[in-house]
């Protein structure tokens, strides 16, 4: 009965690559969310989808493509993987962005990216 | 810059010891205020949040904070760690003017010592 899940755990992958990180949530939240948490344990927003729609988009390179088949999931899918894009990646959900006086995100387990 | 500020990047205390982890943030109209943990290896938890009411709010596992809206600051404390505390710690802001993004400090790392 976990709330945010996210698939894989652990992602290794070479330069040059191609891949996606899966989050699915059981809260029936509306809002999505996608993190980055660098070596320095830094945590930024990259993404926010409110029921299905792009409504947060940090200054990320368009090699990063989030997907939101439904509101329950948020795919991240990045292409042309660097060194630098190494990190923990955190999808998160919370019941609607836009009631910004109760909202609370709930995090998922995260998913380990290494890129050789 | 707009910004959350967490005073100690790395806090060593022994069991028993109490603790107290400083936030500033610089956002000015209304906020919400979270400190989030998150254990070695493990995702984020949500330890405690203020929205609106009594400044000074209680978590889990005997955690508090106190906002002070004067001095922009939401400060966690527990009175007496122990040795599973070992962890770090995030505060974070939701602003009104930020569009709804969590924004997030630094980081403290706290090590207790059994």
């Amino acid at each position: 009965d976990t709330a945010v899940s996210q698939t894989p755990k652990y992602l290794v992958t070479q330069m040059g690559n191609d891949k996606s990180i899966k989050c699915e949530q059981n809260l029936g939240h509306d809002t999505m969310y996608w993190y980055k948490q660098d070596s320095k344990k830094f945590l930024k927003i990259m993404f926010s989808y409110n029921n299905k729609e792009l409504i947060i988009n940090e200054t990320v390179p368009n090699r990063f493509s989030p997907k939101s088949p439904d509101k329950a999931h948020l795919n991240l899918h990045i292409n042309s993987l660097e060194l630098g894009d190494s990190a923990v990646y955190f999808c998160a959900s919370s019941q609607d962005v836009f009631s910004i006086s109760t909202d609370t995100q709930y995090f998922g387990p995260g998913t380990r990216l290494t890129v050789l | 810059a707009q910004s959350v500020s967490q005073h100690n990047h790395h806090v060593i205390l022994s069991e028993a010891a109490s603790l107290e982890l400083g936030c500033n943030y610089s956002y000015g109209g209304t906020v919400n205020l979270f400190w989030y943990v998150q254990y070695p290896g493990q995702h984020l938890q949500l330890l405690l949040k203020y929205f609106s009411g009594d400044p000074l709010v209680k978590g889990i596992k005997g955690f508090e904070a106190e906002f002070i809206k004067s001095k922009f600051s939401f400060n966690l404390r527990k009175p007496s760690v122990q040795w599973s505390d070992t962890a770090e710690y995030f505060c974070a802001v939701i602003s009104y003017n930020q569009g709804g993004k969590l924004i997030f400090g630094q980081g403290t790392e706290l090590s207790v010592k059994p």
